[in-house]
């Protein structure tokens, strides 16, 4: 089944312990993105990226890392996680950046405390 | 500016009435528009797409969505709700900025019995 996952899919976490997000789609998608989900402000892209190796930065990247090492996977990376990282996150997938629809995982919901 | 509103934070309807919920965009090029659905801990689900062609757009769970280049909006519609309906709808538009899909906040579908 051609899907987007992440995980996990919930994590409680603790201020400046450092996590990771995994995220596999199995499309052969070129482009991968981030996203955050916060109430009132709809979703907002962090980083994205147009093919292995290449990432950038999105309209809210602060305190966030990716990497693009091979084409399925995009995991996004919190160094140091302060609570206002408290979200709910997507990853998505499509087959080119200009590639309009885009595909999304189940969400992975982040409490930072 | 790229930007995508919805006015209506909440919406209530009773159940079998019908629907419109609100979506207004500000893009300088000819719009990608898509609605998503969320229900309640779930992740995103595609309704239905504008790419170009006919304005009238028909999506899943007989929902349909209206362009409108004059009025710069693409509202969504149903002849009759259920109760299973009861979810946030987000109407978004695809930027080749970032290659991202620009979020409206979102308006929350509530179904009176």
């Amino acid at each position: 089944e051609a899907q987007v996952t992440q995980n996990p899919r919930y994590l409680i976490t603790v201020t400046g312990k450092k996590l990771t997000v995994t995220c596999s789609q199995n499309m052969n998608h070129e482009y991968m993105s981030w996203y955050r989900q916060d109430p009132g402000l709809g979703l907002r892209q962090i980083y994205y990226s147009m093919n292995v190796e290449v990432t950038d930065k999105g309209d809210v990247p602060e305190g966030y890392k990716v990497s693009r090492k091979e084409k399925r996977n995009f995991p996004l990376i919190l160094e140091s996680p302060s609570p206002n990282q408290t979200s709910l996150y997507f990853c998505a997938s499509s087959l080119t950046g200009g590639g309009i629809e885009q595909f999304f995982g189940p969400g992975t919901r982040l409490t930072v405390l | 500016a790229q930007s995508v509103t919805q006015p209506d934070i909440h919406i209530t309807v009773s159940e079998g009435a019908s629907l419109e919920l609100r979506c207004n965009y500000s893009y300088g090029a000819t719009p990608y528009l898509f609605w998503y659905v969320q229900s309640p801990g779930q992740g995103l689900q595609l309704l239905l797409k504008y790419f170009s062609g006919d304005t009238l757009v028909q999506g899943i769970k007989g929902f349909e969505a209206e362009f409108k280049r004059s009025q710069s909006s693409f509202n969504l519609r149903k002849p009759s709700v259920h109760w299973s309906d009861a979810a946030e709808y987000f109407c978004a538009l695809f930027s080749y900025s970032n290659y991202q899909l620009i979020w409206g906040a979102g308006t929350k579908l509530i179904i009176k019995p």
